[in-house]
């Protein structure tokens, strides 16, 4: 079935540091990235998404770029700040999907210390 | 905009007790609205999925007699655990999503999460 493997945390890192989050997915079919973020005692944000090979999402100074090859999705930004310390999830949806209903990664807890 | 809230935040039943957790879309109107679990540093499972005056679509391995779904208007989807027990115990997460808006196939709000405690 479709799936999608995300980096485990917690990623610690200090801040002005570079983050990457590895993603990687299963599919059948073309999916729908994304990339969504949960801020402490909030819902779930979409932060970028990207629907083709080759697209890259970018907000807020992250950027994903999806790679069909190597079916992947990495999250990465060049100069953490402390409130992006959050826990983000990679998702897929296919087309196909009843609802487009999206399929999560574990989430990865990110803390950036001053 | 598109603002999802969800009540209670957080609930504590005994064991037995029925519990029901609504879903609001409060700036939108969501034709679909969908139910996940979040177990402790787990990622979200998807439980159900509802249209507006439809039943609800439940994945597969729910119990759809235990986990109730009413989508009975735009703005309003209930989950209703019945005969909760310890074991159903999570933090419980909506999301909503209105078809109808162009684009809005990629796009679905969350709700910021019901913790459920069974005792």
């Amino acid at each position: 079935g479709d799936s999608v493997t995300q980096m485990e945390g917690p990623v610690t890192l200090s801040e002005e540091a570079f983050l990457t989050i590895n993603c990687t997915y299963t599919a059948t079919g073309y999916p729908s990235l994304f990339w969504y973020v949960q801020y402490p005692g909030e819902g779930l944000q979409l932060l970028l998404k990207a629907t083709k090979a080759d697209d890259k999402g970018s907000n807020k100074g992250f950027e994903a770029t999806y790679r069909k090859e190597t079916t992947s999705f990495h999250l990465e930004k060049g100069s953490v700040q402390v409130s992006d310390s959050a826990v983000y999830f990679c998702a897929l949806s296919l087309p196909k999907a009843a609802g487009n209903k999206l399929t999560f990664g574990g989430g990865t807890r990110v803390l950036v210390k001053p | 905009g598109a603002v999802v809230s969800q009540h209670p935040s957080w609930v504590i039943c005994k064991s037995g007790t029925s519990v029901k957790i609504e879903c609001r879309s409060l700036d939108f109107q969501a034709t679909t609205m969908f139910w996940y679990r979040q177990f402790p540093k787990q990622s979200l499972m998807l439980m159900a999925t509802s249209n507006e005056g439809s039943k609800a679509t439940y994945e597969q391995g729910v119990e759809k007699d235990k986990f109730l779904i009413n989508h009975a208007s735009l703005t309003l989807s209930t989950l209703t655990v019945t005969s909760a027990h310890p074991e159903d115990s999570s933090f419980y997460i909506c999301s909503a999503r209105d078809l109808r808006k162009q684009g809005a196939k990629y796009e679905q709000y969350f709700g910021p999460g019901t913790r459920l405690t069974v005792t």
